[in-house]
């Protein structure tokens, strides 16, 4: 069974960077598929950050690839997100995500990330 | 890019009944490659439909998923107390990869 689990700082100050890890079990990122990274603000929808390939190739959401990075360490089965120059709109909860093709079938439970000085 | 839009915001109804729900797309999904997912509070969001009408794996035959081009539908046949939640479409036909909707709210009546 493949599993997500997301981990980082659940604390970011403003202005400053955020970053996230994967950690996949029960499947090798290098098996194939995309890798993503999902978000969603307190009470809010669901919003695509990008996705990764084992090779690196990456897709971005465009509102949002000015201050994003997706790598991935296939050494270790998991990749990460940062997020550059953050505010506090960048307060939600962050899911990793397997994506099929843009399908995500397979979801971490999130881990709620608060900007705030 | 496309957009999404989901109606009804919130979709009061009993335990029992049919509920309908509306995925409006800005421009066609190609493929109809339009999924379905089911959010209930503190968890991550479940896979429900794909392709439009494909259910996933595990997923009762009450739900079920119709349309095409620029206009889909979820329906529940008869609602269960555990199908209470925020449901959400999402394209993954077209650039920039994925989208979702603004999400419809089943709460009960």
């Amino acid at each position: 069974q493949v599993q997500l689990q997301e981990s980082g700082p659940g604390l970011v100050k403003p202005s400053e960077t955020l970053s996230l890890t994967c950690t996949v079990s029960g499947y090798s990122i290098s098996g194939g598929y995309y890798w993503g990274w999902i978000r969603q603000p307190p009470g809010k929808g669901l919003e695509w950050i990008g996705s990764i390939y084992h090779s690196g190739d990456t897709y971005y959401n465009p509102s949002l690839r000015s201050r994003v990075t997706i790598l991935v360490d296939t050494s270790k089965n998991q990749f990460s997100l940062e997020v550059t120059s953050v505010t506090a709109a960048d307060t939600a909860v962050y899911h990793c995500a397997r994506d099929s093709g843009g399908l995500i079938e397979y979801w971490g439970q999130g881990t709620l990330i608060t900007v705030s000085s | 890019e496309i957009v999404l839009t989901q109606s009804p915001a919130t979709l009061s109804l009993s335990p029992g009944e049919r509920a309908t729900l509306s995925c409006g797309a800005s421009q066609s999904v190609s493929r109809n490659y339009l999924a379905w997912y089911q959010q209930k509070p503190g968890l991550a969001p479940r896979l429900l439909i794909y392709d439009a009408s494909s259910r996933a794996t595990g997923i009762p035959d009450r739900f079920s998923g119709s349309g095409s081009g620029t206009d889909f539908t979820l329906t529940i046949s008869r609602l269960e107390p555990e199908d209470f939640a925020v449901y959400y479409c999402q394209q993954y036909g077209s650039s920039p990869r994925l989208t979702f909707g603004g999400g419809t709210k089943v709460e009960i009546k």
